[in-house]
């Protein structure tokens, strides 16, 4: 079985603070997909990145940046100078190579960015 | 391409009703599922297709159905609806390419049961 941990619940940061949020993973497989999405108060989810296991390269967009351990089973979202539309509920998610239907989510970390 | 689509946005129902909650795609996928979000939880796997006539369950499908006769569509139903199945459901279909697997969500459905 598999399993994503966002032990963060909930962060507030003032504007233009970073921040780090974290997702520990556990799966069997050697082959899976990793996910972040956001989640704003209106309600829809926003696919942010997908990285597959075999790519641990850390990647940056912007003020977005990923850093992807599979030796930590970790793949942690750091947002750098946040701001106030940053506010929303971001969830890490897991999907195992063979079950494209069942994405595996961690409880969400709700992020507070005030100014 | 309209993406996935989700209808009603919103419904109340009283407790021991029933009623489907639509999902639609255009996009061609092969795999659908149904997701469950309730505070504190994350989402929750309902039950998913991974093709027309093929359905399986997920994490928590007690209490819905599910069928897949077209490619398109994907409809859950509540067959007695309780208060605990008081929650938001997304909708999502999904498609493998080269790059990995890209999963597209629909608006999402609210549903009270009191």
């Amino acid at each position: 079985a598999q399993k994503v941990t966002q032990a963060q619940t909930e962060i507030s940061v003032v504007e233009k603070e970073d921040v780090t949020l974290d997702c520990v993973y556990e799966t069997r497989d050697t082959t899976y997909y990793l996910f972040w999405y956001k989640q704003p108060p209106s309600g829809e989810l926003v696919f942010l990145i997908r990285r597959n296991s075999f790519d641990e390269q850390n990647e940056i967009s912007g003020r977005y940046s990923w850093n992807f351990q599979k030796s930590t089973s970790s793949f942690n979202f750091t947002i750098t100078a946040s701001q106030v539309v940053d506010s929303a509920v971001y969830f890490c998610a897991l999907i195992n190579t063979g079950t494209a239907s069942k994405l595996t989510f961690g409880t969400g970390t709700r992020l507070q960015v005030t100014l | 391409n309209a993406g996935v689509t989700q209808t009603p946005k919103f419904q109340v129902l009283k407790t021991g009703q029933s009623m489907t909650l639509q999902c639609a795609q255009d996009m061609n996928h092969e795999y659908m599922s149904w997701y469950r979000q309730d505070p504190g939880m994350g989402l929750r796997l309902i039950h998913y297709s991974v093709g027309a006539g093929i359905t399986d369950q997920g994490e928590v499908p007690n209490g819905y159905n599910v069928s897949r006769s077209t490619t398109e569509d994907f409809p859950l139903r509540l067959l007695s609806a309780a208060p605990s199945q008081t929650s938001v459901y997304f909708c999502a279909s999904s498609i493998l390419l080269q790059q990995g697997y890209e999963q597209y969500f629909g608006p999402g459905t609210r549903l009270t049961v009191t």
